[in-house]
């Protein structure tokens, strides 16, 4: 069955990098591209970027232009996404997602990302 | 950039009521639209992909309709499982924008 396992949530000074990881399985991983979207909490999803693992072509939302860079590794299918110069404003759950059809069919558990000095 | 809306924003509701919710773009999208539906500490769940095709394993009280600016998400009879957040979700030359959300609760 198809899977997106995320890393663990982190803890990070503003100012810092986050790499989140997402590790799929159940599907070939080159063959369906993958979205980022994240959620503070208590607020809406927030869609910021999706790859190409295959061809590893990237496209990112303007807000974090600049500052998100998502890349892979084909060998173990993983796809990260980093997001630098972190703010407070950057706490949420940040999400993997396989695109399928211009949706995303199947989501990773999500990964908590707390910036706080 | 496209933007979406959503009305209403929040929808209560009782289980056997028949539910609409209403995403509209800020441009022509065609049928590039999709729903989810997330509960609290969820994943959001896939529902509707291309405006109106039922994800697979989605009950078949979910239907979508729409095309061009105007989408619609219907629950042809509410019920308890179905007490979350729905969101709309638009794709264009491989841009996403999603809508605000809105929730449907007990009435």
């Amino acid at each position: 069955q198809v899977q997106l396992v995320q890393s663990g949530a982190e803890v990070k000074k503003p100012g810092a990098s986050v790499k989140v990881s997402c590790k799929a399985s159940g599907y070939t991983f080159t063959s369906y591209d993958i979205n980022w979207v994240r959620q503070a909490t208590g607020q809406g999803l927030e869609w910021m970027g999706w790859m190409n693992p295959n061809s590893g072509n990237t496209g990112y939302a303007q807000k974090f232009q600049g500052r998100v860079t998502m890349t892979r590794n084909t060998s173990i299918s993983t796809a990260y996404m980093e997001l630098s110069s972190l703010r407070s404003e950057d706490t949420a759950v940040y999400y993997c997602a396989r695109i399928s059809s211009s949706s995303s069919d199947y989501w990773g558990q999500g990964t908590l990302v707390t910036v706080s000095s | 950039d496209i933007q979406m809306t959503q009305s209403p924003s929040t929808l209560s509701a009782s289980v056997g009521d028949r539910v609409t919710i209403t995403c509209r773009a800020s441009q022509s999208i065609s049928s590039w639209l999709a729903w989810y539906q997330q509960k609290p500490g969820k994943a959001p769940k896939l529902l509707i992909y291309k405006a109106s095709s039922l994800e697979s394993g989605v009950p078949s009280r979910f239907s979508g309709s729409g095309s061009g600016t105007e989408f619609t998400l219907t629950i042809s009879s509410l019920q308890p499982d179905d007490f979350a957040t729905y969101y709309c979700q638009q794709y264009n030359s491989y841009w996403f924008t999603f809508g605000p959300g809105t929730k449907v609760d007990i009435k």
